[in-house]
């Protein structure tokens, strides 16, 4: 089964369109952690944020805010005012005591964003 | 800024080469990760290592091997090199969590990826 899914393969907006990445994650542990990573196209996965589960507060960033909810398992992403530089393939991780801290990525999401 | 290094971009192989990835990290990070990228899969773990010469499985570790002799290079082994592992490898780095335990939920740090096609 799936532990981490990104349901949404490809999206593509216009310029300035707020766009929402959507991950569901599922464990078994009371202790983990998520993360998102942006992968543009040079190739290099970049680091974006890590939550812990015993923190649900919602996060922003400048344009960039993410919504985790357990009693949905799903750490959402969202991005304000899209700009091209914002095109990328976004992966959602997530990492459980259980499995000693192993990473595991969902499939990724690539998003468009058209000037 | 921390830097992974991947000796490769893009890498054309045969089949039933002994293929080498080696990557090389900047930051004295303790762990080293070997993924490879396939779409609709994600990243997927091969081996990983917390320390000079200690290496683990992670998920997808059969057909591949590891070398660490030194703290910063993490080499990637494919011992007789195979088709079904045309893929896009990536490595990355990372401390430790802070109760050091060996593997780690600090933010992972990665190379740019080496494209490598077995022919």
């Amino acid at each position: 089964a799936q532990k981490v899914t990104q349901a949404q393969t490809e999206i593509s907006v216009v310029e300035k369109e707020d766009v929402t990445l959507d991950c569901v994650y599922e464990t078994r542990d009371t202790t983990y952690y998520l993360f998102w990573y942006k992968q543009p196209p040079s190739g290099e996965l970049v680091f974006l944020i890590r939550r812990n589960s015993f923190d649900e507060q919602n996060e922003i960033s400048g344009r960039y805010s993410w919504n985790f909810q357990k009693s949905t398992s799903s750490f959402n992403f969202t991005i304000t005012a899209s700009q091209v530089v914002d095109s990328a393939v976004y992966f959602c991780a997530l990492s459980e005591v259980f499995r000693g801290f192993k990473t595991i990525f969902g499939a990724g999401t690539r998003l468009f964003v058209k000037a | 800024d921390v830097k992974v290094t991947q000796s490769s971009r893009y890498l054309v192989k045969r089949t039933g080469e002994k293929v080498f990835l080696e990557c090389v990290q900047d930051m004295d990070h303790e762990n080293m990760f070997w993924y490879r990228q396939d779409p609709g899969l994600g990243l997927r773990l091969i081996y990983f290592s917390y320390d000079v010469k200690m290496k683990e499985k992670g998920d997808i570790p059969e057909g591949y091997s590891v070398s660490r002799e030194k703290k910063e290079r993490f080499s990637l082994i494919l011992e007789s090199a195979s088709t079904n592992q045309t893929s896009m490898y990536l490595c990355a780095s990372s401390l430790p969590n802070a109760r050091g335990s060996a593997l780690s939920n600090q933010p992972q740090h990665f190379g740019d990826g080496t494209r490598l096609s077995i022919l």
